[in-house]
């Protein structure tokens, strides 16, 4: 079993809608979550970051974290065309603080 | 500030050629690691250093060997490439301990990438 898990996806949303992404992890000691997004070629850029239970909000951008569950999630209201890219999620393991390891990511193609 | 630089940035090996990959960063950063990306497999952990004078294994570090040469410097060795090292590598870094602006202190800020091919 990965120690971070995503769908892969194509996840394929309109323009305007709701785009929900998911992602599970195995360490339960895990302590802080984040989002990255990459554009085809290019390197991660950290979106979001979650280190408490419940849901945080930055503009368009939410995350929603469930420790019980080991849940994250990134909700992206009104999708735009730019939030095409592929979103890694990334954990830091209670072995080091240090240790971040990501997922597989999740291409996200927003359609006109 | 250049943030964080990697060299090269493509480079074509032969099957049992040896290379090292360099990264450095200007931040005053004090954790570096090292990812591969294939495709569809997202990062892999290769090996990170949590502060100077100290590295550690990530997921995949065999065929890997790493050198934290001082706060800045962070490399990567490839011994005898394999075609199964075919990818691309980012190196990142994270303060660890200085958070500011509302920014988390072990948000990653990764170089441009090196595509390594081996034939």
């Amino acid at each position: 079993q990965k120690e971070v898990e995503q769908n892969s996806g194509p996840l394929s949303v309109p323009e305007g809608a709701i785009a929900s992404l998911n992602c599970t992890y195995s360490d339960r000691g895990s302590q802080s979550f984040f989002w990255y997004r990459q554009y085809s070629g290019k390197s991660p850029e950290l979106i979001m970051f979650i280190y408490s239970n419940g849901d945080k909000e930055d503009g368009r951008f939410t995350a929603q974290l469930n420790k019980a569950s080991q849940y994250v999630s990134l909700l992206i209201r009104d999708s735009q065309p730019s939030d095409s890219a592929t979103y890694l999620c990334a954990v830091t393991m209670y072995s080091s603080a240090s240790k971040i390891i990501f997922g597989s990511g999740t291409r996200l193609s927003i359609r006109p | 500030n250049a943030g964080v630089t990697q060299t090269p940035k493509f480079q074509v090996l032969k099957t049992g050629q040896s290379m090292t990959l360099q990264c450095a960063q200007d931040m005053n950063h004090n954790s570096m690691y090292w990812y591969r990306q294939d495709p569809g497999m997202g990062l892999r952990l290769i090996y990170y250093s949590a502060s100077e004078g100290t590295t550690d294994k990530g997921e995949v570090p065999n065929g890997y060997n790493v050198s934290r040469l001082n706060k800045r410097e962070f490399s990567l060795r490839l011994e005898s490439a394999a075609p199964s090292q075919t990818s691309v590598y980012f190196c990142a870094s994270s303060s660890r301990g200085r958070a500011s602006g509302g920014r988390p202190d072990n948000e990653q800020f990764f170089g441009p990438g090196t595509r390594l091919t081996v034939l």
